[in-house]
């Protein structure tokens, strides 16, 4: 079975800093994959997505993401972070059983960044 | 309607009550989605509808949660003798036709239900 793992339930950076949001997975296929953000109050929003096309995915936001076979992992990064930023983010891959292709979510990353 | 259309945004009901919650996915999405966000966890799946194919209901936590769409429109899902563990925010997502693995899934702005 697909799942992801997110190794921080929380990271704090500071305004302008880089940000690293840390997504590890386990497939037994090429998997398609997915950052999510929550911002407070509001729905989920795609924020990237992998599709086999190029192992540097960009996104919205300046955020980017990187698919690293060899080391089953699809860190989330921006190199300076804003207070907007400041959310809960969901590494997320598909997971295809049958006709049934259902989102297996990670337990979620909160950022939070300091003014 | 331009997104993913959850109604109520809000409920309260007794324990012991049943509810019964709305999704309106996006026009021409085949695929529709059902997970359920407890108080700071992660997103839990709980069923899955794709066209006319039989539903995922493999996430389905006990037999008082109960699904039903009709078609590609909308879907409702119902719990029934609620618990105050069934408090939650429960959120529906919708994805055009899923034949590989990247569509994108919108999701509404969700349910919260809260069990008293």
């Amino acid at each position: 079975a697909q799942s992801v793992t997110q190794l921080d339930s929380h990271v704090s950076v500071s305004e302008g800093t880089p940000v690293l949001l840390r997504c590890n997975y386990s497939s037994s296929y090429s998997p398609s994959l997915f950052w999510y953000v929550q911002h407070p109050n509001k729905g989920l929003q795609l924020l990237l997505k992998y599709t086999s096309a190029a192992t540097l995915v960009k996104g919205i936001n300046g955020f980017e993401a990187e698919f690293k076979k060899s080391e089953t992992s699809f860190h989330l990064t921006k190199p300076s972070a804003h207070m907007s930023d400041a959310a809960e983010y969901f590494c997320v891959v598909s997971d295809r059983r049958g006709s049934s292709y259902k989102l297996i979510f990670g337990s979620g990353t909160r950022l939070l960044v300091r003014p | 309607g331009a997104g993913v259309s959850q109604s109520p945004s809000n409920k309260v009901t007794e324990k012991g009550k049943d509810v019964e919650l709305r999704c309106d996915p996006i026009s021409g999405h085949t695929a529709l989605y059902w997970y359920r966000q407890r108080l700071g966890q992660g997103l839990e799946f709980l069923i899955y509808f794709q066209g006319n194919s039989a539903p995922d209901k493999s996430g389905l936590p006990s037999d008082r949660f109960s699904a039903e769409r009709t078609g590609e429109s909308v879907s409702t899902l119902t719990i029934q003798r609620t618990q105050q563990e069934d408090s939650a925010v429960y959120l529906c997502a919708s994805s055009l036709v899923v034949t590989v693995l990247n569509t994108e899934a919108f999701f509404g702005q969700g349910t919260r239900l809260t069990v008293v």
